[in-house]
């Protein structure tokens, strides 16, 4: 089965800074991936995805991810941090086998953005 | 306005009681989902159905049963409740251009 490691479970950054958000999985075949965004109490709200073609992936609110199947990794990154990034993130892939697909998580990052 | 709609948004239970968690999809999806969130845990797949009529077991099916009642609604029973199974419970549908829609969640406690 595939699995997703998300390195870091807080990272905490200074408003302005790189945001680096650590992903990596496992597969034998190349997996469709996904970053989703949790505020406070909130649901989940998807932020970009991978499924083929450019590696680089561009989503919402300025956040970027680079699918490296080499290092079988999935980093999500920002130039800058704002205040209102502050949330928690998953890293997810999809299984699929057959026509049954679904999503596995990573347990989450916890993203901390000090004034 | 499209999307997933959970019922209801919270819920006390004590141990040994029963409930049902609804939810529905107006975006004609084929395949539901339903996932826990626990702290450090991530989501975890309780139930899946790939289509109506089918259901499959997620990584942590125990305690929980599924319906898919038609295209639209997909519920999750807990029989007897217990105290593990406090949680925050998610519905989700996809669609076959990879998009996944949560739902808002139901905030469970069991005691």
């Amino acid at each position: 089965a595939q699995s997703v490691t998300q390195l870091g479970s807080h990272v905490s950054v200074s408003e302005g800074a790189l945001v680096l958000l650590r992903c990596n999985y496992s597969s034998s075949v190349p997996p469709y991936l996904f970053w989703y965004v949790q505020y406070p109490n909130q649901g989940l709200q998807l932020l970009l995805k991978y499924t083929t073609g450019a590696t680089l992936v561009k989503g919402i609110n300025g956040f970027e991810a680079e699918f490296k199947k080499s290092e079988t990794s999935f980093h999500l990154t920002k130039p800058s941090a704002h205040m209102s990034d502050a949330a928690e993130y998953f890293c997810a892939v999809e299984n699929s086998g057959g026509s049954n697909y679904k999503l596995t998580f990573g347990k989450g990052t916890l993203l901390t953005v000090n004034p | 306005n499209a999307g997933v709609t959970q019922t209801p948004k919270f819920q006390v239970l004590k141990t040994g009681q029963s409930m049902t968690l609804q939810c529905a999809q107006d975006m004609n999806h084929n395949s539901m989902y339903w996932y826990r969130q626990d702290p450090g845990m991530g989501l975890r797949l309780i139930y899946y159905s790939a289509s109506e009529g089918t259901t499959d077991k997620g990584e942590v099916p125990n305690g929980y049963n599924v319906s898919r009642l038609n295209k639209r609604e997909f519920s999750l029973r807990l029989e007897s409740a217990a105290p593990s199974q406090t949680s925050v419970y998610f519905c989700a549908s996809r669609d076959r251009g990879l998009g996944y829609t949560f739902g808002s969640g139901t905030r469970l406690t069991v005691v």
